[in-house]
């Protein structure tokens, strides 16, 4: 079956960078795109961004350009998704999961709480 | 881009319909068939309920519906069950990727 396993949880400091792996298995990897959304302690979704795992295209949302950077790796059908300068509104549980939005984001990675503290 | 707005919360008795509403403006809900819905069981990654405004995945009960008027789209939930009772959030794809403020539904 189609399944997104994700890196375990992470603690970093204010100004750290943190990366976090999305290992695909069940489907060809390089047909789709790997979206990564995250959720805030208690908050909804946010959109962080795209990545086509045919060609490398991204397309980041506008709050987090020149912070973020997601990388595939297709050889290990993994997508990787590093944000640096972190701070402490950075804390949340970051998804990765499948498609670029259009027909929907379907399935999704268990999540991987990313906890940013000094 | 802004949120999509949803109202924080629905509720209704087992075996009544629930509709939760999802408002975006042209440049995004309104100018493409792009919206999707995902369920969130707490503790739990959401899962896709509908996608393209109407269409349902394979495995998810068509006790789940999705529709779209002007720049509102809606998931309506009918035959409430226990296991409905979660968040649930649309989504609008236009070039980039925005999600809704979230509504909680309680089965009463």
């Amino acid at each position: 079956q189609v399944q997104l396993v994700q890196s375990g949880a992470e603690v970093k400091k204010p100004g750290a960078s943190v990366k976090v792996s999305c290992k695909a298995s069940g489907y060809t990897f390089t047909s789709y795109g790997i979206s990564w959304v995250r959720q805030a302690p208690g908050q909804g979704l946010e959109w962080m961004g795209w990545i086509s795992a045919y060609n490398g295209n991204t397309n980041y949302a506008q709050k987090l350009q020149g912070r973020v950077t997601m990388t595939t790796d297709t050889s290990t059908s993994t997508a990787y998704m590093e944000l640096r300068s972190l701070r402490s509104d950075d804390t949340a549980v970051y998804y990765c999961a499948r498609g670029r939005g259009m027909a929907g984001f379907d399935p999704w990675g268990q999540g991987t709480l990313v906890t940013v503290s000094s | 881009q802004s949120a999509l707005t949803q109202p924080p919360s629905a509720s209704g008795s087992p075996g009544q319909s629930v509709t939760i509403s999802c408002t975006g403006t042209s440049s995004d809900v309104g100018g493409y068939n792009y919206v999707s819905w995902y369920q969130q069981h707490p503790g739990k990654a959401p899962k896709l309920m509908i996608y393209e405004v109407s269409k349902r995945p394979s495995g998810v009960p068509d006790r789940f519906s999705g529709s779209k008027s002007g720049n509102t789209a809606s998931l309506t939930v009918s035959g409430l069950q226990a296991e409905d009772e979660a968040d649930y959030y649309c989504s609008s794809y236009a070039g980039s990727n925005v999600f809704g403020t979230g509504t909680k539904v309680t089965v009463l």
